[in-house]
């Protein structure tokens, strides 16, 4: 199975500030890798899919990078409705396998 | 707009089977590369993948609950519905239900129903 590493676990910011993210596969998964945000007490929504795409909708101070095994998701200007969890998921083995980091939760300095 | 809602008791005994039900409005099952998945979340704790299936009805499971997980799919109902069976408190989890997508979006859950809570409790 992938395992993937999200560090920091925690990340306190000010609004305006710019927010770095760090995903780490346990093996090689390409650029099949994809970020989610959740905001306390809703579902997950898609940011960005094969490590450097916005989904619809997705504002452009959301970016992705990297490929092979190391991964950043960069927030270049904070703004309130940013706050919350993020996900890291590799879709690298699918079918039959699907694994997600276990989050970084990013909160208000 | 594709919209997914999840249905079912929110309250479970220890040892008996949690059954839910995906309600899926706006667009259609059987349709391109799209899977449908059950995942779930523990309070506090992270997102973990439960299982997949296809409108064929072919699944996958994770192997850590393949032992006592089920899916199921109706198209002509639009729904598909998870059993898991011998239920213990560490079952307690918002599940939610999901849309891995097609297209550029394979692979990737592109839609979300908000979730539903479920705790296993005597």
């Amino acid at each position: 199975e992938i395992v993937l590493t999200q560090s920091p676990a925690t990340l306190s910011l000010s609004p305006g500030e710019r927010a770095t993210l760090s995903c780490r596969a346990s093996e090689d998964i390409s650029d099949m890798l994809g970020w989610y945000q959740q905001r306390p007490g809703q579902a997950p929504r898609l940011l960005i899919y094969d490590g450097s795409n916005r989904a619809s909708g997705i504002p452009d101070r959301f970016s992705g990078s990297g490929s092979g095994t190391d991964f950043t998701l960069t927030i270049s200007s904070l703004e309130p409705e940013d706050f919350g969890i993020y996900f890291c998921h590799q879709r690298r083995n699918w079918p039959p396998e699907i694994t997600f980091g276990q989050g970084t939760r990013l909160e208000i300095k | 707009q594709l919209q997914l809602q999840e249905s079912g008791p929110g309250l479970v005994k220890p040892s008996e089977t949690l059954s839910l039900t995906c309600s899926v409005s706006g667009g259609a099952m059987n349709s391109g590369t799209s899977y449908w998945a059950w995942i779930r979340q523990p309070p506090g704790k992270g997102l973990e993948w439960i299982g997949s299936i296809f409108y064929s009805g072919s699944t996958y499971y994770s192997p850590s609950l393949n032992s006592r997980v089920s899916m199921s799919i109706d198209t002509s109902k639009s729904h598909f519905s998870l059993t898991v069976t011998s239920v213990t408190a560490a079952d307690t989890a918002v599940y939610y239900c999901a849309r891995l997508g097609s297209g550029p979006y394979y692979g990737y859950f592109d839609h979300w129903g908000p979730g539903i809570l479920v705790t296993v409790s005597s």
